[in-house]
């Protein structure tokens, strides 16, 4: 089954800290991939997304993420974090052919401590 | 442009009961996606809508039921409801239905006691 895995379920960071955030799907045809955040109290939003070219991705608020064919990852990076960016990080995919569904991982939380 | 709006935002019922959720998705955008969101299994996928078809189920009992209007508004409905279909509920509109960037509503939190 496609299925997206994330394996830091929470993650503790201080200001100025570099992150990086796992997630590797299973699929291994084409795929669509995204990041959403989620802040504390509100919605869903769409940090950045993959669908094919440059696999560097580049997102808002300072986050980008690449896209590795090989080891089926879609790593979220971000090279000094933020007090605003404690939030929730999910991964998602959308694999493609036909009417495809998007696989959600189980979310990372994030804590950045001031 | 209005957002994602999902209604009501809080509701509590008992075990047995059936409930309907409603989703109004960003003007012009025909695709009506459902999830599931609890914290131990994060968001798991309910349904999908275009132009009042589902196009997509996730792996759900048949006790949750989906509808899509011709103004693309949708509903849920959950019938029978169980201790365990507590969770928020998250309706997300895209303008197609290949069109993959989503915009998600603000979610009904759903009780069940």
């Amino acid at each position: 089954a496609q299925s997206v895995s994330q394996h830091n379920h929470h993650v503790i960071l201080s200001e100025a800290a570099s992150l990086e955030l796992g997630c590797n799907y299973s699929y291994g045809g084409t795929v669509n991939l995204f990041w959403y955040v989620q802040y504390p109290g509100q919605h869903l939003q769409l940090l950045l997304k993959y669908f094919s070219g440059d696999p560097l991705v580049k997102g808002i608020k300072g986050f980008e993420a690449e896209f590795i064919k090989s080891k089926f990852s879609f790593n979220l990076r971000k090279p000094s974090v933020q007090w605003s960016d404690t939030a929730e990080y999910f991964c998602a995919a959308r694999y493609s052919g036909g009417y495809q569904k998007v696989t959600f991982g189980t979310g990372t939380k994030l804590q950045v401590i001031p | 442009k209005a957002g994602v709006t999902q209604t009501p935002r809080y509701l509590i019922k008992t075990r047995g009961q059936q409930v309907t959720l409603s989703c109004s998705p960003i003007s012009g955008h025909r695709s009506v996606s459902w999830y599931q969101q609890t914290p131990g299994q994060g968001l798991q996928f309910l349904f999908e809508y275009f132009s009042e078809t589902q196009r997509n189920k996730g792996n759900f009992p048949g006790r949750f039921s989906g509808r899509q209007f011709s103004n693309s508004r949708s509903e849920m409905n959950v019938s029978t409801l169980e201790l365990g279909d507590s969770a928020l509920y998250l309706c997300a509109s895209s303008p197609g239905l290949l069109t993959d960037t989503q915009y998600f509503g603000p979610g009904t939190r759903l009780t069940v006691l």
